[in-house]
């Protein structure tokens, strides 16, 4: 199964503005997943990122606050824009398919806004 | 509405005393049912897919099975190390998209 490094690991930014959350893969996959987990909750799928075409976002979320980069085969960034202590949250990006490897989580970064 | 339910949400246990997770789920063409386990502050570790009912899966002491509605997580003889978040997500029909229950948290108390 994929390895997938996540950066940062945590971060406490102001609110406002903006954090940029990078996943790396070690393999070339089509889609990767970006989830929020929200403090005891369980995940909410953000968007669905495409190599070469823009990001399906779910409802509740838009382009505009969650601006999403796919510029090749192993990396994507999601970006938390104009910040609210609401975002605060746990970030992971995903990678993998339904087959006997499941898919595969980065370890997540811990945001909190003040 | 596609839907996964955990239960129990919290589940104590003193080390070496068996027991079960549940996650029920009514969906529209299951394609899998997945069940992860997660740390506090770590993203979730794959443990078992399941594709049809009857299906068993075993690694170390926990053991998945599945039926036409539900999926139990069976743990033997817990350690303290088995202390997580237990989630199980299902992926139904054409969609891509895993529907997520909202796990269960298990505690072994040594």
């Amino acid at each position: 199964s994929a390895v997938i490094s996540q950066k940062p690991s945590r971060d406490i930014c102001q609110r406002g503005t903006s954090l940029t959350i990078q996943c790396q893969v070690d393999s070339q996959v089509t889609m990767m997943f970006w989830y929020r987990q929200q403090p005891g909750q369980s995940l909410t799928l953000i968007a669905t990122a495409n190599q070469g075409s823009e990001a399906t976002y779910e409802s509740g979320f838009v382009i505009d606050k969650f601006p999403i980069s796919r510029p090749n085969l192993t990396f994507s960034t999601l970006t938390v824009s104009n910040m609210s202590p609401e975002d605060s949250s746990i970030y992971l990006c995903s990678v993998g398919d339904r087959g006997e490897s499941g898919y595969t989580f980065g370890s997540g970064t811990r945001l909190t806004v003040v | 509405e596609d839907q996964v339910t955990q239960s129990p949400e919290a589940l104590r246990l003193q080390e070496g005393e068996s027991s079960s997770l549940n996650c029920s789920y009514t969906v529209s063409g299951l394609r899998g049912l997945f069940w992860y386990r997660q740390d506090p502050g770590k993203g979730p570790e794959f443990l078992f897919t399941l594709y049809s009912a009857g299906e068993e899966k075993e690694k170390e002491r926990l053991k998945a099975t599945l039926t036409k509605k539900e999926s139990f997580l069976h743990i033997t003889a817990p350690k303290p190390e088995d202390s997580a978040t237990y989630l199980c997500a299902v992926q139904a029909g054409s969609n891509y998209q895993l529907i997520w229950g909202a796990g269960t948290k298990l505690i072994i108390k040594p």
